[in-house]
């Protein structure tokens, strides 16, 4: 069983609706939760940056974590064809110079 | 966010032959940074970890004598492939955690050994 499960995908949606991505893992140790965003033959961005249980929002974008459920979500409201990319989950255990722990990534198509 | 660079963005070269690809950190000085591998339509997957002026850890199953990392800056770290061959064409990209514990990518190496 990997760490880290995310469903590669891939999901093609309408422009405008919500977009859920989800991940589960299996260590419960995780404590730092990330999604990036990665462009065709691009290096990954940052998108959110949460710690621990709870919701954050930056404009379209809401992450959430379910520590009791390993289960962390991306909801990206009034998606736009920009929006089409691959988005990847990660995640770590402490602070500092930890390495990351990635799902898989979602391929996401924002349709016109 | 901090800005992380690679070179080269693309290279291309005879099987057996080494390849150097260079991550600078522009505006923060990194004592650790990070390198990955990602296969087409596959996730990142950690190489090793570059340590500023000690041996790079490298992750089970990577060869540490194939894949030679250094780090002789606070922001320069080099990987170098050594004898590649066809089934090390990947895309190589490096990262850096930032003050704040964010980690951030360069925009990645791809590597075609022919």
């Amino acid at each position: 069983q990997k760490e880290v499960e995310q469903d590669p995908g891939p999901l093609s949606v309408p422009e405008g609706a919500i977009v859920s991505l989800n991940c589960t893992y299996s260590n419960s140790a995780f404590q730092y939760f990330m999604w990036y965003r990665q462009y065709s033959r691009k290096g990954p961005e940052l998108l959110m940056y949460t710690y621990s249980s709870g919701n954050k929002e930056d404009g379209r974008f809401t992450a959430q974590v379910d520590k009791s459920s390993k289960y962390i979500s991306l909801f990206i409201r009034d998606s736009q064809p920009s929006d089409s990319a691959t988005y990847l989950c990660a995640m770590r255990v402490g602070q500092g110079a930890q390495k990351l722990v990635f799902g898989q990534g979602t391929r996401l198509t924002i349709n016109p | 966010g901090a800005v992380v660079s690679q070179h080269p963005s693309w290279v291309i070269c005879k099987s057996g032959t080494s390849v150097k690809i260079e991550c600078r950190s522009l505006d923060f000085q990194a004592t650790t940074m990070f390198w990955y591998r990602q296969f087409p339509k596959q996730s990142l997957m950690l190489m090793a970890t570059s340590n500023e002026g000690s041996k790079a850890t490298y992750e089970q199953g990577v060869e540490k004598d194939k894949f030679l990392i250094n780090h002789a800056s606070l922001t320069l770290s080099t990987l170098t492939v050594t004898s590649a061959h066809p089934e090390d064409s990947s895309f190589y990209i490096c990262s850096h955690p930032s003050a704040y514990n964010e980690q951030f990518f360069g925009p990645g190496t791809r590597l075609t050994v022919l």
